[in-house]
């Protein structure tokens, strides 16, 4: 089982829609949670850290649950901009193995 | 405020050859990564550094891959020889502590 999972999509959502995405991780002592936007031959850029409480900005709402070790991506009147790969990171203890851990990314394109 | 630069943006280069890669980091971050991402994929890391030490380098391929980070500024990541598997795109990253990531534009490595 791959440590940080991730629908790899496509989702083809029109503009306007909602659109929501999971990524689930297997190691329970993972402290910190980030979401990337990555376009298309672009580095991935940071997104929206993700904290226990739940955490909004703007049109993108993320949200933990720790007992289910999965954390999620809610975008709202999609835009034909959010059109990208959208990259879940995982950081466990700072032990220094294995301490960051990428999902393989879910693409979104959000269609006129 | 300059972002994380990296250098050569693309390098072709036959197999057995050798092959670096420059990066440096955002101003004040005292911590630099470097990932290698496939097509398709997540980036994974290679090596990350606080300041000078290398404290996670558990996924570097050390026959054939080595880095450094001599003043605790910029980073040099080299392969020698490099294999036809070795072609990605080699991202650096730069955080101030725990924070978010900042990734820079990448080499992208074509081994012929």
């Amino acid at each position: 089982r791959k440590e940080v999972e991730q629908d790899p999509g496509p989702f083809n959502v029109p503009e306007g829609a909602t659109v929501a995405f999971n990524c689930t991780y297997s190691n329970s002592a993972s402290q910190s949670f980030f979401w990337y936007r990555q376009d298309c031959r672009k580095e991935p850029k940071l997104l929206m850290s993700v904290y226990s409480s739940g955490n909004e900005d703007g049109r993108f709402t993320a949200q933990l649950n720790r007992a289910s070790q999965y954390i999620s991506l809610l975008i709202r009147d999609s835009k034909l901009s959010d059109s990208a790969t959208y990259l879940c990171v995982v950081k466990g203890v700072d032990t220094g193995r294995r301490a960051l851990t990428f999902g393989s990314g879910t693409r979104l394109q959000v269609q006129p | 405020e300059a972002g994380v630069v990296q250098s050569p943006r693309y390098k072709i280069i036959e197999k057995k050859q050798p092959v670096a890669f420059w990066c440096n980091p955002i101003s004040g971050h005292n911590t630099l990564y470097w990932y290698r991402q496939n097509l398709g994929q997540g980036p994974e890391l290679l090596i990350r550094y606080e300041n000078e030490e290398a404290v996670d380098d558990s996924q570097l391929p050390k026959d054939r891959f080595s880095a450094e980070r001599l003043k605790g500024v910029d980073s040099t990541l080299k392969i020698q020889p490099a294999e036809l598997g070795d072609s990605a795109v080699y991202l650096c990253a730069s955080s101030l502590g725990r924070g978010g990531q900042f990734f820079g534009p990448g080499t992208r490595l074509t081994v012929l």
